[in-house]
């Protein structure tokens, strides 16, 4: 499948746990940012978005968290699920431009 | 299905090939991307367009020249290609302009180069 042979940092989770990603952002301009799940023979599918006037975002089982002072966005996802399985981006971006700037992502296992 | 489609999803070719790949999105966007992800390297962005435009040029070889005939149709003609070109190549859409940039991805063409 895609990823292989990248060497991504891997969360190994039990099914029905928690999940914490994280993400160090590079630009302190940037003021948008999302979190992008990609599984096996897929592209990457948008999960949930923030903007930097908020510090803590919730969508469905999923939580984001931005810490503008160092730099760090957090995805937190509840009660993991097999289906959570995948390759797990950040992205950022500012001043209303189009230009995404993904980081390396992080690779989450959910053991049944 | 993301609204995102492209072909071919697998390529094999020659350096002396020359090969086109097609990206389609019926989502009504009006900006158009392509993006490699590659086995050493996490996504990349290659080109930006639009309104049929290319605006982003990210230091990208010649030996990739996109197309934008219009707003739903994205192609990158590829020739001479090396075999370190093999990669996952990714189209996108979303709405140019505004606050909001959710791109939505296609499922990617793995290309390698032999």
């Amino acid at each position: 499948g895609e990823n292989v042979g990248l060497h991504l940092p891997t969360l190994s989770v039990q099914e029905g746990d928690n999940s914490i990603i994280n993400c160090a952002y590079s630009n302190s301009a940037s003021d948008y940012f999302i979190w992008y799940k990609q599984e096996s023979g897929k592209g990457p599918q948008f999960i949930i978005d923030i903007r930097s006037n908020m510090d803590k975002r919730q969508g469905q089982r999923v939580t984001v968290l931005l810490n503008k002072t160092v730099k760090h966005l957090s995805l937190q996802i509840a009660a993991t699920q097999p289906g959570d399985s995948a390759v797990y981006f950040c992205a950022e971006t500012w001043a209303a431009g189009n230009k995404l700037t993904f980081g390396g992502g992080t690779r989450v296992l959910v053991k049944p | 299905e993301t609204g995102v489609t492209q072909t071919p999803r697998h390529l094999v070719m020659g350096m002396t090939n020359k090969k086109s790949l097609k990206c389609e999105q019926h989502l009504g966007h009006n900006a158009m991307y392509w993006y490699k992800q590659s086995a050493k390297k996490p996504l990349e962005l290659m080109f930006v367009y639009n309104f049929k435009e290319q605006t982003e040029n990210n230091s990208v070889p010649s030996r990739f020249s996109p197309e934008c005939p219009n707003s739903s149709h994205l192609f990158l003609h590829l020739h001479t290609l090396q075999p370190e070109d093999s990669a996952l190549y990714l189209c996108a859409s979303s709405q140019a302009g505004g606050l909001v940039n959710e791109q939505f991805f296609g499922p990617g063409t793995r290309l390698t180069v032999l």
